[in-house]
């Protein structure tokens, strides 16, 4: 499985925008970008994908370099709710299946 | 939204007795997944499952572990002999078709091995 890179931790302040960086150099053609978060004593939760064009959702956009080795996931306007630990992940698209979780970011949102 | 449901959310038990834990995945899902999360570490893949086999698992699930679809809604993860350092976080999670589809974990099951 490909390896991302990402910041142990990051702060925010509430209703400012943030943006969490990943790295992933080695990603491979089939690899789809994904971001889940996992917020305190709760299971992870899926938050957004793609593979090359820059994706919009309800929750938040993700940013993909041109040349894929690297994404940002875009908070528009964080909340204390957004407080979580946020997942980079790499899934290849022609296998699917399993999630393998790195360290993650863990970003925390002041007042 | 549909929900993934685990219970209970949290079991005590000795070491060395057997445990279950339940999952009842999204009704149309049909890809299933265990993981497990030790406090303060992150979240580990244990295994798969599609079409009643086992289809990927990693070297954690070793012989004490083993997973069933018993009927057409549950999934369960039993351990059979716990041990001290089996006592974690473990998540339940389903998607619908494998491929680049996401997955829906559920809240845990708070094993703690005494």
């Amino acid at each position: 499985d490909a390896k991302t890179t990402q910041p142990n931790s990051m702060e925010s302040n509430e209703e400012e925008p943030v943006h969490l960086p990943c790295n992933h150099s080695t990603i491979s053609g089939t690899d789809y970008i994904h971001w889940y978060r996992q917020l305190p004593s709760q299971g992870p939760e899926y938050v957004i994908h793609g593979l090359t064009s820059n994706v919009n959702n309800r929750m938040a956009s993700l940013a993909i370099a041109e040349d894929r080795k690297s994404s940002t996931l875009i908070l528009h306007r964080a909340t204390l709710r957004d407080a979580a630990v946020y997942y980079c992940i790499l899934r290849d698209g022609n296998q699917g299946g399993k999630l393998i979780f790195g360290q993650g970011t863990e970003l925390s949102v002041k007042p | 939204e549909p929900e993934v449901t685990q219970t209970p959310s949290h079991q005590v038990t000795q070491m060395g007795q057997e445990v279950i834990l339940r999952c009842v995945p999204i009704s149309n899902h049909l890809y299933f997944y265990w993981y497990r999360q030790i406090l303060g570490q992150k979240v580990e893949f244990l295994v798969s499952f599609y079409n009643n086999e086992i289809s990927e698992k990693s070297e954690i699930f070793d012989d004490q572990f083993s997973v069933e679809r018993p009927d057409g809604s549950n999934f369960t993860l039993k351990i059979r002999s716990t041990k001290l350092e089996d006592s974690a976080m473990y998540f339940c999670a389903s998607n619908e078709r494998r491929y680049r589809e996401k997955l829906f974990f559920g809240s845990g099951t708070q094993l703690s091995v005494l």
